[in-house]
């Protein structure tokens, strides 16, 4: 069964500075996807970004971005000028994409705090 | 933007009573999902559906839960008789076949007492 693990309960961020995000993975599958979502106060969880794992490129999504390291099965999160509006907790999340199923795995999260 | 919707924002229950969660995916979605989160706890899968029928369900997804699509734009759960740790929040999600994410409505906080 595949796994996700975020070893960082909590971060913070100075405003206007960079956060890194980590997020580890085991699986014995090749292709899957892995996401990032991000669930504010209000706790909807709204996705952030995406990768496919076959894509060598790492995503952006403006000021967010990944590091995807397949072979160390390894996918952080990038956030470049924090805001305010960042401070939310984050889940990290693989998904199959072979043998049928559906379901998101997700991390127990990090909670970044963003300083003013 | 179309937006997966749910109802209601917040429902209090008694233990051993019947609830019905709802959803509304977005409309040309054809994958349908329920997870729930415990407080502070993490995400949690529970089922999955497809064609009208489940495709996969995760062994939270018991006897004492369902689902249904009793129309074209609902999705439902039902919980048959509620218990203390059902207390949680509930998330509808969709997912089109183009499209590798899925989209989450912002959650049923589900109280039993």
């Amino acid at each position: 069964a595949q796994t996700v693990t975020q070893s960082q309960p909590e971060m913070s961020v100075q405003e206007a500075e960079t956060v890194t995000l980590s997020c580890t993975y085991d699986t014995s599958e090749s292709d899957y996807y892995l996401f990032w979502y991000k669930q504010p106060p209000s706790r909807q969880m709204i996705l952030v970004i995406r990768q496919e794992a076959y894509k060598q490129q790492n995503a952006t999504e403006n000021r967010f971005s990944v590091n995807f390291q397949k072979a160390a099965k390894s996918f952080s999160l990038k956030i470049s000028d924090s805001q305010l509006g960042d401070a939310a907790m984050y889940f990290c999340a693989y998904r199959s994409a072979q043998g049928g199923s559906e379901k998101l795995v997700f991390g127990k999260g990090t909670k970044l705090t963003v300083n003013p | 933007e179309p937006e997966v919707t749910q109802t209601p924002s917040h429902q209090v229950t008694q233990m051993g009573q019947e609830v019905i969660l709802r959803c509304v995916p977005i409309s040309n979605h054809l994958y349908f999902y329920w997870y729930r989160q415990i407080l502070g706890q993490k995400v949690e899968f529970l089922v999955s559906f497809y064609n009208n029928e489940i495709s996969e369900k995760s062994e939270i997804f018991d006897d004492q839960f369902s689902v249904e699509r009793p129309d074209g734009s609902n999705f439902t759960l039902k919980i048959r008789s509620t218990k203390l740790e059902d207390s949680a929040m509930y998330f509808c999600a969709s997912r089109d076949d183009r499209r590798t994410e899925a989209f989450f409505g912002q959650g049923t906080r589900l109280t039993v007492v």
